[in-house]
């Protein structure tokens, strides 16, 4: 079975500096990788998705990810936040069999300060 | 665009009683999901659903039920209330597999 790792919990970054979280998975084949923004009171909705070719990933609201086979990471980064990407990321982990479901981490809180 | 409509975006009832939370997708998609949602666990899978009257467990469905009668619609019920089924309850769909889920805006769940 798949499992995705979040290390961090809350982050704190200034408005404008650039930001990267965290996602480390486990599972025995390539998985497919997506991350997600939740803003409050909010449904998740998609920032972007890895399924094969290229490994750096461009998504939407200026984010990008780069997946890492030899590290299994699949990190979310932005060269320059803005207060309203306060929100929590969540990573997940499809498997490429077994109906491809989904397999979340535990969620980032991102935090702005202006 | 899709859209994935839940009934309420909050509820509150007592326990012991059926609570049922509804969702409505307006794409056809095939499949559709109901996660729960607490602080520091992220989302775990109750149940979905690959098609009409097709369903199947997920990681956490105990004290749960589903139902889906109808392409579009796919509801979880709680048929004895308990308060450790206080959370956020979010339903997605998708056209088919390895395609991104969608999801619903959430029902914030509590029992008394």
């Amino acid at each position: 079975a798949q499992s995705v790792t979040q290390p961090d919990i809350h982050i704190t970054v200034s408005e404008g500096a650039s930001l990267e979280l965290r996602c480390n998975y486990s599972y025995g084949a390539t998985p497919y990788l997506f991350w997600y923004v939740q803003s409050p009171g909010q449904g998740l909705q998609l920032l972007l998705k890895y399924f094969s070719g290229d490994t750096l990933v461009q998504g939407i609201k200026g984010f990008e990810a780069e997946f890492k086979r030899s590290q299994s990471s699949f990190n979310l980064r932005k060269p320059s936040v803005h207060w309203s990407d306060a929100a929590e990321y969540f990573c997940a982990v499809g498997a490429r069999n077994a109906g491809n479901m989904l397999t979340f981490g535990g969620g980032t809180r991102l935090m702005v300060k202006p | 665009d899709v859209k994935v409509t839940q009934s309420s975006r909050y509820l509150v009832k007592r326990t012991g009683e059926k609570v049922f939370l509804e969702c409505v997708q307006d794409m056809d998609h095939e499949n559709m999901f109901w996660y729960r949602q607490d602080p520091g666990l992220g989302l775990r899978l109750i149940y979905f659903s690959y098609d009409v009257k097709m369903k199947e467990k997920g990681d956490i469905p105990e004290g749960y039920s589903v139902s889906r009668e109808k392409k579009e619609r796919f509801s979880l019920i709680l048929e004895s209330a308990s308060t450790n089924q206080t959370s956020m309850y979010l339903c997605a769909s998708r056209s088919r597999e390895a395609q991104p889920q969608h999801f619903g805006d959430g029902t914030r769940l509590s029992i008394l």
